[in-house]
């Protein structure tokens, strides 16, 4: 069973169009995170949400807006997008809000052109 | 804003060499340090630290907390091919949800 599970695994649509990432975990979790892996690897966190409220938004582009309609999804969706969007989105789940293990999806690779 | 800074960025070693990999961190209420490998896909956890468990090993790999310097160690000896991969730190203090990931080290392992 894959605990933490992303749609698609690959993305590539043109500059100015919008396009969602869904994210499903299936451990249970109260957690979710949003991450952004650049080309130089720096992982970035995005957002996260426990029991399904935005508890961290980290001045990220009002064009990036997640929803999480239960505790077990978590999905993003991109308006407008950009070249410097292209990048590898991960999704994350953790047991607890505070700093604890991680259990990361297989990444989604978006390519803007 | 906290902050995490792994050192070095990349390294280049053969087979049965042993490999320390450094994170310092800044981190507003510190409370965990977690390492992870990321392979060619998504990051797998390793190990966490905190102040009241600053030391954690399985089997070739271990791991050091030092809360007087802000920093912690992950040591690999006997070094395999397999150990290839990006070893990621992060930490996180009281803030729910928040975590600072440092840059990474790139850990290539020669036969």
């Amino acid at each position: 069973d894959t605990a933490v599970s992303q749609t698609p695994k690959y993305l590539v649509t043109q500059m100015g169009n919008d396009k969602s990432i869904k994210c499903e975990q299936n451990l249970g979790h109260d957690t979710m995170y949003w991450y952004k892996q650049d080309s130089k690897k720096f992982l970035k966190i995005m957002f996260s949400y426990n029991n399904k409220e935005l508890i961290i938004n980290e001045t990220v582009p009002n064009r990036f807006s997640p929803k999480s309609p239960d505790k077990a999804h978590l999905n993003l969706h991109i308006n407008s997008l950009e070249l410097g969007d292209s990048a590898v989105y991960f999704c994350a789940s953790s047991q607890d809000p505070l700093p604890y293990e991680q259990y990361f999806g297989p990444g989604t690779r978006l390519t803007v052109t | 804003e906290d902050k995490v800074v792994q050192s070095p960025l990349s390294l280049v070693v053969h087979e049965g060499d042993t490999v320390t990999l450094n994170c310092s961190y800044e981190v507003t209420n510190f409370r965990s340090l977690l390492w992870y490998k990321q392979e060619k896909k998504a990051p797998t956890f390793l190990f966490m630290l905190t102040s009241s468990g600053i030391e954690k090993k399985s089997g070739r790999l271990s791991s050091i907390l030092d809360k007087k310097e802000l920093s912690s160690i992950l040591n690999i000896t006997a070094t395999q091919t397999g150990d290839s991969a990006i070893y990621l730190c992060n930490a996180g203090g009281t803030s729910y949800g928040k975590l600072t990931f440092g840059q990474g080290t790139i850990l290539t392992v020669h036969p």
